[in-house]
């Protein structure tokens, strides 16, 4: 069973840029796809994105676009998550998430399972 | 933009039955847009507890149980418990990779 394990907590000045790790272990990263979900302080959950190792590709939603990268490094089992440009309204847990990619059958799980653990991206003057 | 829209908030009784529901903004909500639902308490990351419209995570108790009713996807907890009070989310697939979370809702047993 794959577990997540994503870096600490960071404090980050407006305008600035912020890259957050989650380590994968049970199993390698090009069986998934790399999610990350937002959640800013009392409010719900917020899709950014997707990376899929297997083929190389990302999508991410529109409010993110220009303002987010995802990648992995298969190597070390260890998927990112760039946002740059940072504003206060970017305070919140950012989590990671997976969801399973069957190269052989060509078809995704559509459901996210694992999560990481989250991590607290405060942006403060 | 797409909005998936949740009920805020529902109270339950304990033993009770509730209906929570996950609708698009524009059009309906069908088996293809593989909808999941996740529960999560504070602090915590959600949790997995419905996929693929009417599947149980593993380990999830059998009073969970998804469907599609009308046009939205819909979570029921029959027989609810204390432990059972927390926000849900559902997700839905939107097609060429993206993914959309609903709004989230609070469900208190009292």
């Amino acid at each position: 069973q794959v577990q997540l394990v994503q870096s600490g907590a960071e404090l980050k000045k407006p305008g600035s840029s912020v890259k957050v790790s989650c380590k994968a272990s049970g199993d390698t990263l090009s069986n998934y796809a790399i999610n990350w979900v937002r959640q800013a302080p009392g409010q719900g959950l917020e899709w950014m994105g997707v990376f899929i190792p297997f083929f190389g590709t990302s999508y991410y939603a529109q409010k993110f676009q220009g303002r987010v990268t995802i990648t992995a490094d298969e190597s070390t089992s260890t998927a990112y998550m760039e946002l740059t440009s940072l504003r206060s309204d970017d305070t919140a847990v950012y989590y990671c998430a997976l969801y399973y990619y069957d190269s052989a059958t060509y078809s995704y799980s559509y459901w996210f399972d694992p999560w990481g653990q989250g991590t607290l991206v405060t942006v403060s003057s | 933009q797409t909005v998936v829209t949740q009920e805020p908030s529902f109270s339950v009784s304990p033993g009770g039955t509730v209906t929570l529901t996950c609708g698009l903004s524009s059009g309906s909500v069908s088996t293809s847009y593989h909808p999941s639902w996740y529960q999560q308490t504070p602090g915590q990351a959600p949790r997995t507890l419905i996929y693929n419209t009417n599947t149980r995570s593993s380990g999830v108790p059998d009073r969970f149980s998804g469907s599609i009713l009308g046009n939205k996807a819909a979570l029921t907890i029959t027989g609810a418990q204390a432990d059972d009070e927390s926000d849900y989310y559902c997700a839905l697939y939107l097609g060429v990779g993206i993914f959309v979370f609903g709004t989230g809702t609070k469900v208190t047993v009292l």
